[in-house]
């Protein structure tokens, strides 16, 4: 059974680092292109970026001074970065696959909610 | 940037009635158009892409339609698990890949 499950701190302070990890299970981490989305409380969706285990990685450009995305075949594991977080990186941030060859997202995880907050 | 803009923002439709949602691209997209569903507490969950194809375990009720700028999603008749807020997303110019805002559907 394919599964994506993001894991992480529920509260990072301000001007901190946010770090989560998605484990991948069911499918080969390789195969794929794995992007970071986040919502806001009662907000839409924000892609962040997405990463390959290449080492290739592209970034929303508005964000790509705080963000890194990394890919770990050897624990399945994918992981975000964000610097310098504030009130406005407070969401619901998702783990979720590509293709590569197409870039919408057929798989999801459940989300996990990160609260900036002092 | 391309920017997605649907409407209506929301939509309050009868059991069995036919829904109409929209979709607009501030420049064109060409077919690359997706459109996700997310139940309330849930994960989106992606039920067309390139437009028109129904993603693996997609009721046939729905169904997309469009190309370059203007897309709409229709669901032939709603069934009160169809409550959700559907999203676009284009994935034809990036980055950034971008999504609309939504529109809710609720049931009347």
């Amino acid at each position: 059974q394919v599964q994506l499950q993001e894991s992480g701190p529920g509260l990072v302070k301000p001007a901190e680092t946010l770090s989560l990890t998605c484990t991948v299970s069911g499918v080969s981490i390789s195969d794929s292109y794995w992007s970071w989305i986040r919502q806001s409380p009662g907000k839409g969706l924000e892609w962040i970026g997405f990463g390959h285990y290449s080492g290739s990685t592209n970034y929303d450009p508005s964000l790509k001074s705080r963000v890194a995305i990394s890919v770990d075949t050897s624990k399945n594991q994918v992981s975000l970065r964000l610097t310098s977080v504030t009130g406005a990186d407070t969401a619901v941030y998702y783990c979720v696959r590509s293709g590569g060859v197409y870039w919408y997202f057929d798989l999801w995880g459940h989300g996990t909610l990160v609260t900036v907050s002092s | 940037e391309i920017v997605m803009t649907q409407s209506p923002g929301t939509l309050s439709v009868s059991p069995g009635e036919r829904v109409t949602l929209s979709c607009r691209a501030s420049q064109s997209v060409r077919y690359n158009l997706a459109w996700y569903q997310q139940i309330p507490g849930q994960a989106p969950r992606l039920l067309i892409h390139g437009t028109s194809t129904r993603a693996t375990g997609v009721p046939g009720r729905f169904s997309g339609s469009g190309s370059g700028t203007e897309f709409t999603l229709t669901i032939s008749s709603l069934q009160s698990e169809d409550v959700a807020v559907y999203y676009c997303q284009q994935y034809d110019k990036w980055p950034p890949l971008t999504f609309g805002g939504g529109t809710k559907v609720e049931i009347k």
